[in-house]
């Protein structure tokens, strides 16, 4: 199973928005509604920030949203602030009980 | 609180085995099934496995198949992952992650350990 496709960087300026693109194929994003994203601090866990391409655990900033466009999904920041500087990870369900994660997109705050 | 603390990494030769642990408190954990995700320093997200809540479903991504086995004891609330003719791929940091609800898997996690470095190398 290949890897999601992930742009290696991203940056903004605060306050300003950035949108993380995250491309599959039918088989995984295309083909179900279980993509996620996770963001991942230097030396860190991975914490939950999207699931199931849009909803939002408690506790995660509403800046934080997640939408999907036939074999690919986006992560938007909103009002970015230096705290949100990460890793972000997508992932999706790829069938025959099989996950995938994208290669991970380094989001710098300038 | 929900906490999920990853035990026995370290260094091993290429061809050995070693058994990691992830011990669970906070939560009822035969409920809730549980799986194996690895990092490879400086690089990416990795699923290795997946257990069901009660261990009679297991998975494994293609690249682990026929050389890990993922296995849970629910009476010491307790994952593990025994890890047979390792490769010097394998050398990552290995993270235990909780799925979100009870007894359905839905490929998402809610809650990570901080992961247990295993280095492969002669």
């Amino acid at each position: 199973q290949s890897a999601l496709t992930q742009p290696p960087s991203a940056s903004g300026s605060p306050g300003q928005s950035v949108t993380i693109s995250c491309t599959g194929t039918s088989s995984d994003v295309g083909g179900y509604r279980y993509v996620s994203w996770y963001q991942q601090h230097p030396g860190k866990a991975p914490k939950l920030m999207i699931y199931e391409v849009s909803e939002r655990p408690s506790g995660v900033p509403d800046r934080f949203s997640g939408s999907k466009s036939g074999n690919t999904a986006s992560l938007t920041v909103s009002g970015l602030q230096a705290e949100d500087e990460a890793d972000y990870y997508c992932s999706s369900y790829a069938g025959g009980n099989n996950l995938v994660f994208g290669g991970g997109t380094k989001l710098t705050v300038l | 609180q929900v906490q999920l603390v990853e035990s026995g990494g370290g260094v091993v030769q290429p061809g050995r085995s070693l058994r990691l642990s992830c011990a669970a408190s906070g939560f009822t954990f035969n409920s809730y099934g549980v799986h194996w995700v690895r990092q490879a320093p400086g690089k990416g997200l990795e699923w290795v496995a997946v257990i069901s809540y009660d261990g009679s479903n297991k998975y494994y991504a293609e690249s682990v198949k026929g050389r890990f086995t993922i296995s849970r004891d629910n009476s010491k609330n307790t994952l593990y992952l025994q890890m047979n003719s390792l490769r010097t791929e394998d050398t990552a940091v290995y993270y235990c992650a909780r799925e979100p609800q009870v007894v359905v898997l839905l490929y998402y996690f809610d809650y990570w350990g901080q992961g247990s470095l295993v280095t492969v190398s002669s």
